[in-house]
């Protein structure tokens, strides 16, 4: 067990819907990181929070949307969604930010499986 | 942009067997990473190298980072049906991972 919860663990809607995927880090992490894993792409950066605000985007959709509360649990909002984004959402969390150098590890959840019907 | 190329993307062994996995790029790194991820779980820190041509052993598992930091090899010895799972390498700041080298080792 990570420490990172995910919920929910399965999900399955119709295009053009919208759906959160919520994440909780472990207990004292500050940093949140949401990954995109399709069968053919591996793990694909979406966006990092440190403290609730955003430190790093990647090439996330501008249907997709996330942030980071006061409490430190995060929230991916993808709408209008299409069949192509069918695949494992990851959430992993860190104590630092990621920084030039940092060594860190990154504590993942079990991931959130949307299938896009 | 950096990128990490990894291979091959699929292995399947015999138990027993030894392997090499590659993890290559044309960038620079402080540092590199590498995480097992098995069927319905998230990926777990295996190992993090950090100085060129670093070698760090994991039991039967031998991590090398490349003299110019820019590429990485993990190696296992004797492998075992415990070591199925996808292999992912990951730079620095964690905002880059390799497709993955999905491993199978048969009984």
């Amino acid at each position: 067990d990570s420490g990172v919860t995910q919920t929910p663990k399965h999900l399955i809607t119709a295009t053009g819907q919208r759906v959160t995927l919520r994440c909780s880090p472990r207990s004292g992490d500050l940093s949140v990181y949401w990954y995109q894993q399709s069968l053919d792409q591996g793990l694909q950066f979406l966006i990092q929070y440190y403290n609730g605000e955003e430190r790093a985007k990647g090439n996330i959709l501008e249907r997709f949307s996330a942030q980071q509360f006061p409490d430190l649990h995060s929230e991916l909002n993808l709408s209008s969604l299409e069949l192509g984004d069918s695949a494992l959402y990851f959430c992993a969390s860190s104590l630092h930010p990621m920084r030039r150098g940092d060594t860190g590890e990154l504590f993942f959840g079990e991931g959130s499986r949307l299938t896009v019907l | 942009t950096q990128l990490l190329e990894q291979s091959p993307q699929f292995l399947s062994i015999q138990e027993g067997e030894n392997l090499t996995v590659y993890c290559n790029s044309s960038s620079v790194f402080s540092s590199l990473q590498w995480y097992r991820q098995e069927p319905g779980e998230g990926p777990v820190l295996l190992v993090t190298v950090v100085t060129g041509g670093e070698v760090k052993k994991l039991k039967r598992l031998t991590f090398q980072f490349g003299d110019a930091r820019k590429d990485s090899s993990l190696h296992i010895t004797a492998a075992q049906p415990g070591d199925t799972g996808l292999y992912l390498c990951a730079g620095a700041q964690k905002l880059v991972f390799g497709q993955g080298t999905r491993l199978t080792i048969n009984p």
